[in-house]
């Protein structure tokens, strides 16, 4: 069964600086991964995608991630934060390319100092 | 492209109550997902359908839960006898069925408190 962990419950980045949120995974298959973002009262809102290809993925709101498979990894980074970017984060595998039901990390807080 | 709404935005009701939730997807959107999110956590998958057959269910959905997709189009998702521990965000997502990665969209949600 897949499995998703991100490390830290919360980030506390300065603005400006550089984001990074860590998501590994756990997977029988190739995966499809996923990140989303969730602003507080509203639904998720989805940054970015990996499916095959290449590895570096560029979402939204200028956001990236690399899919790492010797590492199960997918971070998500963002060179320079913006205080738009307080937000919930959260890290989601799909092992039926993204039509099964996806498994979701448990979330990242990201919080931007002024 | 009006996205996938939810209603009610927000249910209370009393333990022991039946709830019932409506969930619209964006039109044409074959697949619809049902999801739970509690405090903290993030979501947990319920159910899906495509079209109007319920394809795969959560260990999660307990013999209280049930959900529909009557006619392909909108879906509904009961409670009966609603207990404290259902307390939780209720997420609905739709997405079309292609070759290749599905992108699921997600709804406002459902939030619902058991008293």
């Amino acid at each position: 069964a897949q499995s998703v962990t991100q490390l830290g419950s919360h980030v506390s980045v300065s603005e400006g600086a550089l984001v990074l949120l860590r998501c590994n995974y756990s997977s029988s298959v190739p995966p499809y991964l996923f990140w989303y973002v969730q602003y507080p009262n509203q639904g998720l809102q989805l940054l970015l995608k990996y499916t095959t290809g290449a590895t570096l993925v560029k979402g939204i709101n200028g956001f990236e991630a690399e899919f790492k498979k010797s590492e199960t990894s997918f971070h998500l980074t963002k060179p320079s934060a913006h205080m738009s970017d307080a937000a919930e984060y959260f890290c989601a595998v799909s092992e039926g390319g993204g039509a099964d039901g996806l498994t979701f990390g448990k979330g990242t807080h990201l919080i931007i100092q002024p | 492209d009006t996205g996938v709404s939810q209603d009610p935005r927000h249910k209370i009701t009393k333990r022991g109550q039946n709830v019932t939730f409506r969930c619209d997807p964006i039109s044409e959107h074959n697949r619809l997902y049902w999801y739970r999110q509690t405090l903290g956590q993030g979501p947990e998958f319920l159910t899906y359908f495509q079209n109007e057959a319920q394809l795969e269910k959560s260990r999660l959905l307990s013999d209280r839960f049930s959900a529909e997709r009557p006619k392909g189009s909108f879906s509904t998702l009961e409670i009966q006898r609603t207990e404290q521990g259902d307390s939780a965000m209720y997420l609905c997502a739709s997405s079309l069925a292609l070759l290749g990665a599905d992108t699921q969209y997600f709804g406002p949600g459902t939030r619902l408190t058991v008293l």
